[in-house]
């Protein structure tokens, strides 16, 4: 089992390009969650989805980001038109079933968005 | 929605000496405690969990315990090592938002 795969592990944009980040979840995950740390900072719950269904995007600001997770392949974060702000590492994280009952998130290594 | 708190934010031992981090959490639906590791420029890692239905869990030199009445819950750490030195996050899910919501870290320094 190769864990949560995550990439690219870093990305470089200049203000105003768009970043997408990906995410496999583990083998027998169906949910994925994004989260965003800024240096030193906690965890930001930014969305929750799964397969073809955002089940929880409380956490992800309203303009320029998205998120999906098709049938078929990764789970997309899509930021559109970066901004210096938007420099942080972005963890995905997977859990194999949605409640009832509790489930073990695991992470991947995130993939760490620098804005020029 | 759920809120966690976390505290100390900051937390200094010897090596050798305990550590006890301490969260609260706000909403009485929450029944999964997990606690995540990450070390510098690493992915947070599980280190221990708790379910409602229990009081204690210990996982050799790692504990959690957990008050349900007061909505709070702490890991204990004991023997600490050098290798302990990391950023501490607690988190609570709920049975029905199914989100995971994390505290804000202690970051742990174990002084040789």
């Amino acid at each position: 089992n190769a864990g949560v795969m995550q990439n690219p592990r870093h990305l470089v944009r200049r203000r105003g390009q768009e970043a997408r980040l990906r995410c496999s979840p583990m083998k027998g995950h169906s949910h994925v969650y994004w989260y965003r740390q800024l240096p030193e900072e906690g965890l930001k719950f930014m969305v929750y989805l799964q397969k073809e269904n955002i089940i929880d995007e409380s956490g992800m600001p309203k303009e320029r980001f998205s998120a999906e997770f098709p049938k078929e392949g990764p789970s997309i974060l899509r930021i559109q038109q970066v901004v210096r702000g938007d420099s942080a590492a972005y963890f995905c994280a997977s859990s194999p079933v949605s409640a009832p009952g509790a489930n073990v998130l695991t992470f991947g290594a995130g993939s760490r968005l620098t804005v020029l | 929605g759920e809120n966690v708190e976390q505290h100390p934010s900051t937390l200094s031992v010897q090596e050798g000496d305990s550590a006890v981090i301490k969260c609260t959490y706000s909403d009485s639906a929450s029944n999964y405690f997990p606690w995540y590791k990450q070390e510098l420029g690493k992915r947070p890692q599980l280190i221990i969990d708790i379910r409602s239905n229990v009081g204690e869990k210990k996982d050799q030199r790692i504990a959690v315990t957990l008050n349900k009445t007061a909505k709070h819950f702490s890991l204990h750490i004991t023997e600490t090592q050098p290798e302990d030195s990391a950023v501490y996050f607690c988190a609570s899910r709920d049975n029905y938002g199914q989100n995971f919501v994390f505290g804000p870290g202690t970051r742990l320094s174990v002084l040789p």
